[in-house]
């Protein structure tokens, strides 16, 4: 069956600091890769996805490249501020359209 | 964006007791959306797939007397939580796409939180 596997977290970081998700997937087709974000108090929102190998993802200054060698899809943002605070799932979709989630990771950016 | 309301917002009902939980497609048509629970801190889990016009299929260990499922129109789908008992305190949620492939988004509602006393 399908699985992801993320990140455990939390993740304490400072403004302007890099930041890093690994997530790693299982899938028996050729998935699409999201990553979502919850902001505290509020729903999940997309915040970027890659449908084939070697996509890159972007949104936000968020990226993430689906590497299909890997079985990957890390997050990634260069400098992160405290509104970046938030808890970031990654996730896969096959060919039945369900979404399979990892666990999630809590970011906390301090100013 | 597509937009999903998901009703009430939080709720608390005495054990026993049974709940409904909307879940609409305001701006599309969806022949199929997902319902999910979330226990705090731990991610979401697929509990089951509400079909329009069909019975909805539910995840393994997913009780379907407990949690009944009707999706009666292209907009609206409905979970009810029977006889609720305390353990099933959590937080669910709906999610629906607009028609398409399944890389297509995947819009959620803003979640039910119920509380079983």
């Amino acid at each position: 069956g399908n699985s992801v596997t993320q990140m455990e977290g939390p993740v304490t970081l400072s403004e302007e600091a890099f930041l890093t998700i690994n997530c790693t997937y299982t899938a028996t087709g050729y998935p699409s890769l999201f990553w979502y974000v919850q902001y505290p108090g509020e729903g999940l929102q997309l915040l970027l996805k890659a449908t084939k190998a070697d996509d890159k993802g972007s949104n936000k200054g968020f990226e993430a490249t689906y590497r299909k060698e890997t079985t990957s899809f890390h997050l990634e943002k260069g400098s992160v501020q405290v509104s970046d605070s938030a808890v970031y799932f990654c996730a896969l979709s096959d060919y039945d359209y369900k979404l399979s989630f990892g666990a999630g990771t809590t970011v906390t950016v301090r100013a | 964006g597509a937009v999903v309301s998901q009703h009430p917002s939080r709720v608390i009902c005495k054990s026993g007791t049974s709940v409904k939980i909307e879940c609409r497609s305001l701006d599309f048509q969806a022949t199929t959306m997902f319902w999910y629970r979330q226990f705090p801190k731990q991610s979401l889990m697929l509990m089951a797939t509400s079909n329009e016009g069909s019975k909805a299929t539910y995840e393994q260990g997913v009780e379907k007397d407990k949690f009944l499922i009707n999706h009666a129109s292209l907009t609206l789908s409905t979970l009810t939580v029977t006889s609720a008992h305390p353990e099933d305190s959590s937080f669910y949620i709906c999610s629906a796409s607009p028609p398409g492939n399944r890389a297509t988004e995947a819009f959620f509602g803003q979640g039910t939180r119920l509380t079983v006393v």
